[in-house]
């Protein structure tokens, strides 16, 4: 069946634009997630859905990181202000065992010029 | 709070030798451990997982990890390598459920012929 989706592959944007990172998860899985990878580094978490509702947002490194999940399937990762630090590789993840295991996408690769 | 130290950045390696990839865990709670490849600008793919039960784990590609818990290691081993394994390898920990996963920073093996 189809993985974990994102959209887009690559993203360029100028410092203070606004950015949109979509997700679509394996179809069914409840649980869906974000991560963020720097280069050199393992992701590292930023949210976390069950459903529609976000279970855990303590990674989000500040208000200008955002995301939605209306529907309880596809996710929006929304990034305000950008700045030359938020360069990284988004990566979504999803889940439906409950036993750990998550099922990650290619990643968004966003550069901030 | 969990965390996880990938002891190796990097390991180089002949063609058709063994490799041992590194992998120590700090957490108060019990644990799910996994190990994760990604290849060049690819997404990361799940190679084992420990849940419970038998501390050695097999997993796809010939790759096989041991738990140990006295020791609070998830080493990653494989007795004879190819040049396909040449890749980035990540450690991963989490305490199981929905919980999000906490990774090393990766060691890249590079298998040369």
């Amino acid at each position: 069946g189809a993985g974990v989706s994102q959209t887009p592959s690559n993203k360029v944007t100028e410092k203070g634009k606004y950015v949109e990172l979509r997700c679509d998860p394996i179809s069914g899985h409840t649980a869906l997630y974000w991560y963020r990878q720097s280069l050199g580094q393992g992701p590292e978490f930023l949210i976390y859905f069950q459903g529609t509702g976000a279970a855990d947002d303590s990674g989000l490194p500040n208000d200008r990181f955002f995301a939605v999940r209306p529907e309880g399937s596809v996710s929006t990762l929304k990034i305000q202000r950008t700045e030359r630090g938020d360069s990284a590789v988004y990566l979504c993840a999803s889940s439906s065992t409950g036993q750990g295991e998550q099922y990650f996408g290619p990643g968004t690769r966003l550069t901030v010029t | 709070a969990q965390s996880v130290t990938q002891l190796d950045s990097q390991v180089p390696v002949f063609e058709e030798a063994p490799v041992e990839l590194r992998c120590n865990y700090s957490s108060s709670v019990s644990v799910y451990l996994f190990w994760y490849v990604q290849y060049p600008n690819q997404g990361l793919q799940l190679l084992l997982k420990y849940l419970s039960g038998s501390t050695l784990v097999k997993g796809i590609n010939g790759f096989e990890a041991e738990f140990n818990k006295s020791q609070t290691s998830f080493h990653l081993r494989k007795p004879s390598v190819h040049i396909s394994d040449t890749a980035e390898y990540f450690c991963a920990v989490s305490e199981g459920g929905y919980s999000t996963l906490t990774f090393g920073k990766g060691t890249m093996l590079l298998v040369s012929p």
